[in-house]
């Protein structure tokens, strides 16, 4: 089975630019959540989607970001202009189910560097 | 959701039993036992959750105390490839309660 698959893996930019990052959930997942990671402040989540609407976007930094689910099998998180704090590891996770506490299942992540 | 305690770091033989406690002693009776690890570069892997019995499944066992004041997981035959950080995670079940919050975890080490 095709887990979480995202991409790209890793992604250096300058700071100023439009960075996209790209998630393709497991299929059949009705959940996708884009969280954010970094040894300062762990484990972070931006924002969560139920059936491809956004239910809880409260964890999304600033007006900065922004993320799209177009359909059931694709997402994107947008950030527009990248800032060096913006560096950290993005994971997509998703789940089935209706409430969002289901177990979620991670993908490997993209790496992100903002020069 | 209830907070946990976990050791920092622990040490396992290659092929023996590798027990990971977590403390949470202010677990609601509705909250979930969750453990997830995260080897290096990796993202999140999810290996097992339960409520009040323990649990098993092709990756580990979960014992989980009577009071639900503490939990082991259990990885019986440990590898190279379960070094990683474990991370004991209480969740409430009921909408709203979406987010995953890792803690510290313990970072296992497997030594050959």
């Amino acid at each position: 089975d095709a887990g979480v698959i995202q991409s790209p893996r890793h992604e250096v930019t300058e700071m100023g630019q439009e960075v996209t990052l790209r998630c393709k959930p497991i299929s059949g997942h009705n959940s996708l959540f884009w969280y954010r990671q970094t040894m300062m402040r762990g484990l972070e989540l931006l924002i969560y989607f139920n059936n491809n609407v956004p239910i809880d976007d409260s964890g999304m930094p600033e007006d900065r970001f922004s993320a799209k689910m177009p359909n059931a099998s694709f997402s994107t998180l947008k950030i527009q202009p990248s800032e060096p704090r913006d560096s950290a590891v993005y994971f997509c996770a998703s789940s089935f189910g209706e409430t969002g506490v289901e177990t979620q299942y991670f993908g490997p992540g993209t790496r992100l560097l903002v020069l | 959701d209830a907070k946990t305690t976990q050791p920092t770091s622990m040490d396992c033989a290659e092929g023996r039993a590798a027990n990971l406690p977590c403390n949470h002693s202010t677990i609601s009776g509705n909250e979930y036992v969750y453990w997830y690890r995260q080897i290096h570069s990796q993202g999140p892997q999810y290996i097992i959750h339960g409520l009040k019995n323990n649990e098993t499944n092709e990756m580990a066992s979960l014992i989980i105390t009577e009071d639900r004041k503490s939990s082991t997981l259990i990885l019986p035959h440990a590898t190279l490839r379960d070094t990683a950080v474990y991370y004991c995670i209480v969740r409430v079940a009921g909408a709203g309660s979406y987010q995953l919050t890792f803690g510290k975890g313990t970072k296992l080490s497997v030594i050959p």
